[in-house]
Protein backbone atom coordinates (compact mmCIF):
# COMPACT_ATOMS: atom_id res chain seq x y z
CA UNK A 1 0.00 0.00 0.00
CA UNK A 2 1.27 3.85 -0.59
CA UNK A 3 1.88 5.42 2.57
CA UNK A 4 2.30 8.96 1.00
CA UNK A 5 0.10 10.61 -1.72
CA UNK A 6 1.50 13.56 -3.16
CA UNK A 7 -0.33 17.10 -3.91
CA UNK A 8 -0.73 18.07 -7.01
CA UNK A 9 -0.77 14.89 -9.06
CA UNK A 10 0.30 16.68 -12.32
CA UNK A 11 1.49 20.82 -12.30
CA UNK A 12 2.41 22.76 -15.24
CA UNK A 13 4.38 26.19 -15.02
CA UNK A 14 6.56 28.25 -16.90
CA UNK A 15 10.31 28.51 -16.56
CA UNK A 16 11.55 30.64 -14.30
CA UNK A 17 8.63 29.88 -11.84
CA UNK A 18 8.43 28.27 -9.04
CA UNK A 19 6.69 24.75 -7.97
CA UNK A 20 5.58 23.51 -5.22
CA UNK A 21 4.59 19.42 -4.67
CA UNK A 22 3.04 18.23 -1.31
CA UNK A 23 3.28 15.41 0.34
CA UNK A 24 0.79 13.33 3.24
CA UNK A 25 1.87 10.30 5.10
CA UNK A 26 0.47 8.21 7.22
CA UNK A 27 2.81 6.75 10.19
CA UNK A 28 5.54 7.91 12.41
CA UNK A 29 8.69 7.87 10.26
CA UNK A 30 12.34 7.95 10.72
CA UNK A 31 12.76 10.60 7.60
CA UNK A 32 11.53 11.63 4.31
CA UNK A 33 13.18 11.80 0.83
CA UNK A 34 12.05 12.99 -2.28
CA UNK A 35 13.13 11.40 -5.56
CA UNK A 36 12.89 12.75 -9.10
CA UNK A 37 12.35 10.56 -12.06
CA UNK A 38 12.39 11.30 -15.51
CA UNK A 39 9.83 9.68 -17.75
CA UNK A 40 10.40 5.88 -17.67
CA UNK A 41 13.77 5.85 -16.10
CA UNK A 42 15.70 4.96 -12.85
CA UNK A 43 14.55 7.67 -9.89
CA UNK A 44 17.15 10.08 -8.26
CA UNK A 45 17.76 10.50 -4.79
CA UNK A 46 17.42 14.61 -4.07
CA UNK A 47 17.26 15.22 -0.79
CA UNK A 48 16.87 13.81 2.64
CA UNK A 49 15.51 15.41 5.78
CA UNK A 50 15.22 13.44 9.23
CA UNK A 51 11.89 13.32 11.09
CA UNK A 52 13.60 16.01 13.90
CA UNK A 53 14.43 18.67 11.20
CA UNK A 54 11.44 21.33 10.16
CA UNK A 55 13.31 22.88 7.09
CA UNK A 56 16.72 21.55 4.07
CA UNK A 57 18.04 23.44 1.37
CA UNK A 58 19.97 21.60 -1.55
CA UNK A 59 20.30 24.09 -4.52
CA UNK A 60 17.07 25.17 -5.37
CA UNK A 61 15.09 22.55 -3.56
CA UNK A 62 14.15 23.59 -0.20
CA UNK A 63 12.21 20.87 1.76
CA UNK A 64 9.90 21.44 5.15
CA UNK A 65 8.55 18.75 7.28
CA UNK A 66 5.50 18.60 9.58
CA UNK A 67 5.31 16.24 11.58
CA UNK A 68 2.49 16.72 13.87
CA UNK A 69 0.17 17.09 10.21
CA UNK A 70 2.45 14.17 8.84
CA UNK A 71 3.07 16.14 5.73
CA UNK A 72 5.90 17.70 3.58
CA UNK A 73 6.64 20.42 0.66
CA UNK A 74 9.26 20.85 -1.87
CA UNK A 75 9.51 23.51 -3.23
CA UNK A 76 11.66 24.04 -6.20
CA UNK A 77 12.24 27.49 -7.05
CA UNK A 78 13.24 29.29 -10.38
CA UNK A 79 12.20 26.43 -12.73
CA UNK A 80 13.74 25.13 -15.68
CA UNK A 81 12.59 23.00 -18.35
CA UNK A 82 15.06 20.30 -17.72
CA UNK A 83 13.11 19.89 -13.94
CA UNK A 84 10.35 18.56 -16.17
CA UNK A 85 9.87 15.14 -14.57
CA UNK A 86 7.97 13.19 -11.95
CA UNK A 87 8.38 13.82 -8.22
CA UNK A 88 7.83 11.01 -5.58
CA UNK A 89 8.33 11.63 -1.53
CA UNK A 90 9.39 8.30 -0.06
CA UNK A 91 8.98 7.72 4.05
CA UNK A 92 11.29 5.49 6.14
CA UNK A 93 8.71 4.33 8.55
CA UNK A 94 9.95 4.24 12.15
CA UNK A 95 8.65 0.88 12.89
CA UNK A 96 9.47 -2.60 11.22
CA UNK A 97 12.02 -3.17 8.78
CA UNK A 98 10.21 -1.91 6.07
CA UNK A 99 11.77 1.22 4.58
CA UNK A 100 11.40 3.62 1.53
CA UNK A 101 7.71 3.30 0.60
CA UNK A 102 7.05 5.80 -1.72
CA UNK A 103 4.28 7.94 -2.85
CA UNK A 104 1.83 8.23 -6.02
CA UNK A 105 4.04 10.88 -7.44
CA UNK A 106 3.22 14.48 -9.14
CA UNK A 107 4.46 15.46 -12.33
CA UNK A 108 5.86 18.28 -13.26
CA UNK A 109 6.02 19.84 -16.72
CA UNK A 110 7.77 23.12 -16.92
CA UNK A 111 7.03 24.93 -20.60
CA UNK A 112 10.09 27.27 -22.06
CA UNK B 1 25.58 6.53 -13.61
CA UNK B 2 23.90 4.92 -9.91
CA UNK B 3 26.14 2.29 -9.70
CA UNK B 4 23.21 -0.29 -9.90
CA UNK B 5 22.97 -2.40 -12.63
CA UNK B 6 20.04 -4.37 -13.79
CA UNK B 7 19.51 -6.79 -16.78
CA UNK B 8 18.11 -7.08 -19.05
CA UNK B 9 16.59 -3.72 -20.10
CA UNK B 10 13.55 -5.34 -21.58
CA UNK B 11 11.78 -8.62 -21.04
CA UNK B 12 9.38 -9.66 -23.58
CA UNK B 13 7.41 -12.88 -22.65
CA UNK B 14 4.06 -14.88 -23.26
CA UNK B 15 1.96 -15.20 -20.66
CA UNK B 16 2.62 -18.09 -17.96
CA UNK B 17 5.96 -17.81 -18.39
CA UNK B 18 8.70 -17.64 -15.55
CA UNK B 19 11.47 -14.76 -15.65
CA UNK B 20 14.36 -14.15 -13.75
CA UNK B 21 15.04 -10.34 -13.06
CA UNK B 22 18.62 -9.64 -11.84
CA UNK B 23 20.29 -6.58 -10.07
CA UNK B 24 23.82 -5.79 -9.01
CA UNK B 25 24.02 -3.27 -6.03
CA UNK B 26 26.75 -0.60 -6.04
CA UNK B 27 29.70 -1.50 -4.12
CA UNK B 28 29.70 -1.60 -0.71
CA UNK B 29 25.58 -1.63 -0.35
CA UNK B 30 24.14 -4.34 1.73
CA UNK B 31 21.01 -3.68 1.47
CA UNK B 32 18.32 -4.04 -1.75
CA UNK B 33 14.69 -3.31 -2.31
CA UNK B 34 12.83 -4.09 -5.17
CA UNK B 35 9.93 -2.08 -6.82
CA UNK B 36 7.31 -2.57 -9.49
CA UNK B 37 6.05 0.39 -11.33
CA UNK B 38 3.32 0.04 -13.45
CA UNK B 39 2.50 2.14 -16.34
CA UNK B 40 1.46 6.08 -14.83
CA UNK B 41 1.67 4.73 -11.33
CA UNK B 42 3.78 5.09 -8.46
CA UNK B 43 6.50 2.79 -7.36
CA UNK B 44 5.02 -0.34 -5.04
CA UNK B 45 7.37 -2.05 -3.08
CA UNK B 46 8.07 -5.91 -3.33
CA UNK B 47 10.63 -7.10 -0.96
CA UNK B 48 14.25 -5.45 0.94
CA UNK B 49 16.91 -7.96 1.78
CA UNK B 50 20.33 -7.66 3.77
CA UNK B 51 23.32 -8.51 3.69
CA UNK B 52 21.27 -11.93 2.05
CA UNK B 53 18.14 -11.94 4.32
CA UNK B 54 14.99 -11.13 3.56
CA UNK B 55 14.43 -7.57 5.72
CA UNK B 56 10.51 -7.07 4.77
CA UNK B 57 7.74 -7.78 2.22
CA UNK B 58 5.90 -5.65 0.64
CA UNK B 59 2.60 -6.35 -1.94
CA UNK B 60 4.73 -9.34 -3.32
CA UNK B 61 2.90 -12.03 -5.20
CA UNK B 62 3.03 -15.43 -4.22
CA UNK B 63 3.86 -15.82 -7.99
CA UNK B 64 6.76 -13.86 -7.01
CA UNK B 65 9.98 -14.39 -5.41
CA UNK B 66 13.06 -13.11 -4.47
CA UNK B 67 17.10 -13.87 -3.07
CA UNK B 68 20.05 -12.17 -2.65
CA UNK B 69 22.91 -14.07 -3.10
CA UNK B 70 26.51 -14.24 -1.00
CA UNK B 71 27.99 -11.89 -3.52
CA UNK B 72 25.49 -9.52 -2.98
CA UNK B 73 23.64 -9.62 -6.18
CA UNK B 74 20.02 -10.41 -6.49
CA UNK B 75 17.07 -11.81 -8.51
CA UNK B 76 13.59 -11.62 -8.77
CA UNK B 77 11.56 -14.44 -10.02
CA UNK B 78 8.33 -14.23 -11.69
CA UNK B 79 6.30 -17.08 -12.73
CA UNK B 80 3.25 -17.87 -13.90
CA UNK B 81 3.25 -14.33 -15.66
CA UNK B 82 -0.02 -12.45 -16.20
CA UNK B 83 -0.73 -9.69 -18.27
CA UNK B 84 -1.19 -7.40 -15.48
CA UNK B 85 2.58 -8.23 -14.60
CA UNK B 86 3.80 -5.78 -17.45
CA UNK B 87 5.28 -3.38 -15.37
CA UNK B 88 8.82 -1.73 -15.05
CA UNK B 89 11.11 -3.25 -12.19
CA UNK B 90 13.32 -1.48 -10.28
CA UNK B 91 15.69 -2.42 -8.16
CA UNK B 92 17.59 -0.32 -5.65
CA UNK B 93 20.41 -0.73 -3.34
CA UNK B 94 21.60 1.65 -0.24
CA UNK B 95 24.37 1.44 2.32
CA UNK B 96 24.35 0.09 5.51
CA UNK B 97 22.40 2.37 7.93
CA UNK B 98 21.61 4.87 5.65
CA UNK B 99 18.71 4.68 3.79
CA UNK B 100 18.98 6.98 0.77
CA UNK B 101 18.77 4.28 -2.15
CA UNK B 102 20.25 4.33 -5.57
CA UNK B 103 18.25 2.97 -8.86
CA UNK B 104 18.83 1.00 -11.67
CA UNK B 105 17.85 2.08 -14.70
CA UNK B 106 14.67 -0.42 -14.69
CA UNK B 107 14.10 -3.79 -16.36
CA UNK B 108 10.92 -3.34 -18.70
CA UNK B 109 8.93 -6.21 -18.64
CA UNK B 110 6.02 -6.92 -21.50
CA UNK B 111 3.99 -10.03 -20.94
CA UNK B 112 1.76 -10.67 -24.28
Amino acid sequence: SQQGEEDPQALSIQEGENATMNCSYKTSINNLQWYRQNSGRGLVHLILIRSNEREKHSGRLRVTLDTSKKSSSLLITASRAADTASYFCATDASTGFQKLVFGTGTRLLVSP
Amino acid sequence: DSGVTQTPKHLITATGQRVTLRCSPRSGDLSVYWYQQSLDQGLQFLIQYYNGEERAKGNILERFSAQQFPDLHSELNLSSLELGDSALYFCASSARGNTEAFFGQGTRLTVV
